[in-house]
Parts: C-alpha cells; sequence; structure tokens
C-alpha cells in the first residue's frame, strides 16, 4: 500500500527546544493528521487539518497543512519531557467519489538528549 | 465510561491457534479499524468497516479476519495461516471514513 514519507525518523532533543518534523507524499491529500503515541499505548490525536494552507494550534503544538496538499507539518514550541514519543502523520485523499483509506507514516521518534 | 476498549492489554497464545482480539466502541461511530503495528514499520491496516455487516480487506488481511454484527464491536481473529503474528494490535474508530481516527489502548500479541 502506499506510505507517506516522514522525517526525520528520530531526534533528539533538550528542554526547550523547538522541535520540527514533516511528511510528504507524491499524492494529493484532503485530510492531514498528527498522533502521538505513548510506549504501550494507542495513538493519541493531536491536530487535524482539511484544508490546504490551514494552519492550527493545539498549545505548544503547530501544524500546518501544505499548500501544495502534498505535505504537512508540525512543530513543537519550548519541548519539555512529556513531549517523548512517536509522533506519526496520517493523510487520506478521495479518488472521484471513492473513497481511500488513512495512511500513516512511519513515525518520528523523540527522545531526551542524554 | 466512553471510549474504545480493547481486551485483552496482553495476550499469549501458543503458536496454531486461533485468537480473537475484542473492540468495542461507545461513540456511535460507523467507522472501525484493525491496524497492526511492528518495530519500525508504522501503523498497517487489517480491516476495516464502514457500516454495520459490511467490512473490507486492507493491506494485510491474509491471516485475520472480523465480524461486524453489531456498530459497537468489531473483533479480529488472527488465525493460525498468519504466519507471523506476535504484534501489536491497535483499534480505531471514526464518525465515518477519512475522519478523524481514534485509538483504543491496543492488544499485544505474543504467540509462541
Amino acid at each position: 500500500g502506499q506510505q507517506l514519507n516522514q522525517s526525520p525518523q528520530s531526534m533528539f532533543i533538550q528542554e526547550g527546544e523547538d522541535v520540527s518534523m514533516n511528511c510528504t507524499s507524491s499524492s494529493i491529500f484532503n485530510t492531514w493528521l498528527w498522533y502521538k503515541q505513548d510506549p504501550g499505548e494507542g495513538p493519541v490525536l493531536l491536530i487535524a487539518l482539511y484544508k490546504a494552507g490551514e494552519l492550527t494550534s493545539n498549545g505548544r503544538l503547530t501544524a500546518q497543512f501544505g499548500i501544495t496538499r502534498k505535505d504537512s507539518f508540525l512543530n513543537i514550541s519550548a519541548s519539555i519531557p512529556s513531549d517523548v514519543g512517536i509522533y506519526f502523520c496520517a493523510g487520506s485523499m478521495n479518488y472521484g467519489g471513492s473513497q481511500g483509506n488513512l495512511i500513516f507514516g512511519k513515525g518520528t521518534k523523540l527522545s531526551v538528549k542524554p | 465510561d466512553g471510549g474504545i476498549t480493547q481486551s485483552p492489554k496482553y495476550l499469549f497464545r501458543k503458536e496454531g491457534q486461533n485468537v480473537t482480539l475484542s473492540c468495542e466502541q461507545n461513540l456511535n461511530h460507523d467507522a472501525m479499524y484493525w491496524y497492526r503495528q511492528d518495530p519500525g514499520q508504522g501503523l498497517r491496516l487489517i480491516y476495516y468497516s464502514q457500516i454495520v455487516n459490511d467490512f473490507q480487506k486492507g493491506d494485510i488481511a491474509e491471516g485475520y479476519s472480523v465480524s461486524r454484527e453489531k456498530k459497537e464491536s468489531f473483533p479480529l481473529t488472527v488465525t493460525s495461516a498468519q504466519k507471523n503474528p506476535t504484534a501489536f494490535y491497535l483499534c480505531a474508530t471514526g464518525r465515518r471514513m477519512n475522519t478523524e481516527a481514534f485509538f483504543g489502548q491496543g492488544t499485544r500479541l505474543t504467540v509462541v
């Protein structure tokens, strides 16, 4: 099946740093979603985006629906230790009336700098 | 208590046995999904259902079966035909297809 290209695969953060990650697709998407998953738990929805160019915030998190509809970005400002986890992007597209499924990236693993 | 309930949290089975994972929701969502998660693989879609008594195969349906007899319930059976069943299984629901999906807490299946 199709996959999204999510990067970086992993990154280390120091408390207080800003963090950026992104997802790209070769196809146009109508919906972008961002999730966070803690170890051993199910992913939790952080932000949903439905319109090209849309910029949405949820506390210290900000996500954008790329203007080309082929990418999305997630930024975390002033990171704190509880931001550690795996972040997934997900997108969906419609083909002329036929609905596709949500497609997930492989995740960005956020860890604390030793 | 509202939401999506997956049970059990941990499940151990012997090789060759079928096993059924439970997923129940009280969110009145039409769409329900099953995903499989392996380390470094992200989420892969096994089956999905848009309405009661209807379900479709996802990307990795071989060795799995589902039913959707009630709106609230979407159990997943991992059959002996699944060659590598040890994984973390996630159930999700959505108001309808391609809207936000909400996940349960997952079931970790280990086959020995």
